[in-house]
């Protein structure tokens, strides 16, 4: 069946550091990718998404690209704020209009100044 | 546009007691999941509607959990009776009939057994 594999957290991270947060990915066909993030006492909302092999997602300074030879769609950003500390979580979708939505386990992201 | 609607927020019951989550989606959009999330865990998917049909319930403990989603708009979702293991947040998402669209969550509802 489908599944998404995240880094284990929490990831505690300086401001203004580099972050990167691996994510990949097993399912039959081709997937769209999602990137959620869950700021405290939140729910999830969409942060990014690719629907395509090499597509690129992009929004808020946070990156990633769809690479389907290593299954994968890490989350990357060049300069991280304290304002970026939340729960990352990694999912796919599969294809057709009734498609189920599968999530990882999530990633924390702390960072202090 | 209004976004997806759950209430309520938070819910404190006894084990053995019932409960029931409610749902507005977003409207027109005929895919809606509830999720159960752990503290520290992902989402996992209890049920997914197509419209007023259930797609997958796969992972609804059948022996306590009911959902229902009546004329294909609101749901609700209920457990009865609820076990200390029922502590969660259920989150209710919605999707429009488009490919590769994202969902829409809600703030989700906040359940301790106690």
């Amino acid at each position: 069946g489908n599944s998404v594999t995240q880094m284990e957290g929490p990831v505690t991270l300086s401001e203004e550091a580099f972050l990167t947060i691996n994510c990949t990915y097993t399912a039959t066909g081709y997937p769209s990718l999602f990137w959620y993030v869950q700021y405290p006492g939140e729910g999830l909302q969409l942060l990014l998404k690719a629907t395509k092999a090499d597509d690129k997602g992009s929004n808020k300074g946070f990156e990633a690209t769809y690479r389907k030879e290593t299954t994968s769609f890490h989350l990357e950003k060049g300069s991280v704020q304290v304002s970026d500390s939340a729960v990352y979580f990694c999912a796919l979708s599969t294809t057709g209009t009734a498609s189920k939505l599968t999530f990882g386990t999530g990633t924390r992201l702390q960072v202090t100044l | 546009e209004a976004g997806v609607a759950q209430s309520p927020r938070y819910k404190i019951i006894e084990k053995r007691q019932s409960v029931a989550f409610w749902c507005n989606p977003i409207s027109g959009h005929a895919t809606l999941y509830w999720y159960q999330q752990i503290l520290g865990q992902g989402p996992k998917l209890l049920i997914q509607f197509q419209n007023n049909g259930v797609v997958d319930d796969s992972q609804l403990p059948k022996d306590r959990f009911s959902a229902e989603r009546l004329k294909g708009v609101d749901s609700t979702l209920k457990i009865q009776p609820a076990k200390l293991e029922d502590s969660a947040v259920y989150l209710c998402a919605s999707r429009p009939p488009r490919q590769n669209t994202e969902a829409f969550f809600g703030q989700g509802t906040r359940l301790t057994v106690v």
